[in-house]
């Protein structure tokens, strides 16, 4: 069964807007962590954002923000006033209690000027 | 400050030779993780460890093995290379302690089996 689930192949924005990147997960574990990572066309894998499943409040780091819905099991990553550098691969990534870490399939995300 | 070090970092084999990926790190990590990436699927986890002489199986452990003697390496075999095994091969890196704790990658190892 699928851990991670990213829906949307690809997407496109207009700079300067903001754009939704959606992923939900499933686990039976109730200690898990949720990440979002960049992968730009040159292949490096760049952190963005984590969240706890414990963490009460979304997680923030700069123009990207993690809308957290627990019950639903969804983790989206918004980001706000898209920029070109913004234009990469988006993965969704959860860590079950101690252990593993999956990802899930991916989004590319394309910046229009 | 190397990070997560990968090698090779292109290599070529013909189907049934063998080889090894080789991922270091210095940064005194407990989780040690290989990847692969294929167009359309994302990156799958091959072998993990959690600690120094420890592995376990991610998602798609058939056709490699994985060695953890010292605790800053990470070795990943093929013993019989295939086609399929044709892939863009990621190590990461982790702090122990919980779900928390970003991964910290080497920059890829790109294989191509003939």
């Amino acid at each position: 069964a699928q851990k991670i689930t990213q829906t949307q192949p690809g997407m496109f924005v207009q700079e300067k807007e903001a754009v939704t990147l959606d992923c939900t997960y499933d686990t039976s574990d109730p200690s898990y962590g949720l990440f979002w990572y960049k992968q730009p066309s040159s292949g490096e894998m760049i952190f963005l954002i984590y969240q706890g499943s414990y963490d009460q409040q979304n997680a923030t780091e700069g123009r990207y923000s993690l809308n957290f819905q627990k019950a639903r099991k969804s983790a989206n990553l918004v980001i706000s006033a898209s920029q070109l550098g913004d234009s990469a691969m988006y993965f969704c990534a959860m860590r079950e209690g101690y252990q593993k870490v999956t990802f899930g399939t991916g989004t590319k995300l394309q910046v229009i000027p | 400050n190397a990070g997560v070090t990968q090698t090779p970092k292109f290599r070529v084999l013909k189907t049934g030779q063998s080889m090894t990926l080789l991922c270091a790190q210095d940064m005194n990590h407990e989780y040690m993780y290989w990847y692969r990436q294929d167009p359309g699927m994302g990156l799958r986890l091959i072998h993990y460890s959690v600690g120094e002489g420890t592995t376990a199986k991610g998602e798609v452990p058939d056709g490699y093995n994985v060695s953890r003697l010292k605790k800053q390496n990470f070795l990943l075999g093929l013993e019989s290379a295939a086609p399929s095994q044709t892939s863009v091969y990621f190590c990461a890196s982790g702090l122990a302690g919980g779900p928390a704790g970003e991964l910290f990658f080497g920059e890829g190892s790109r294989l191509t089996v003939l």
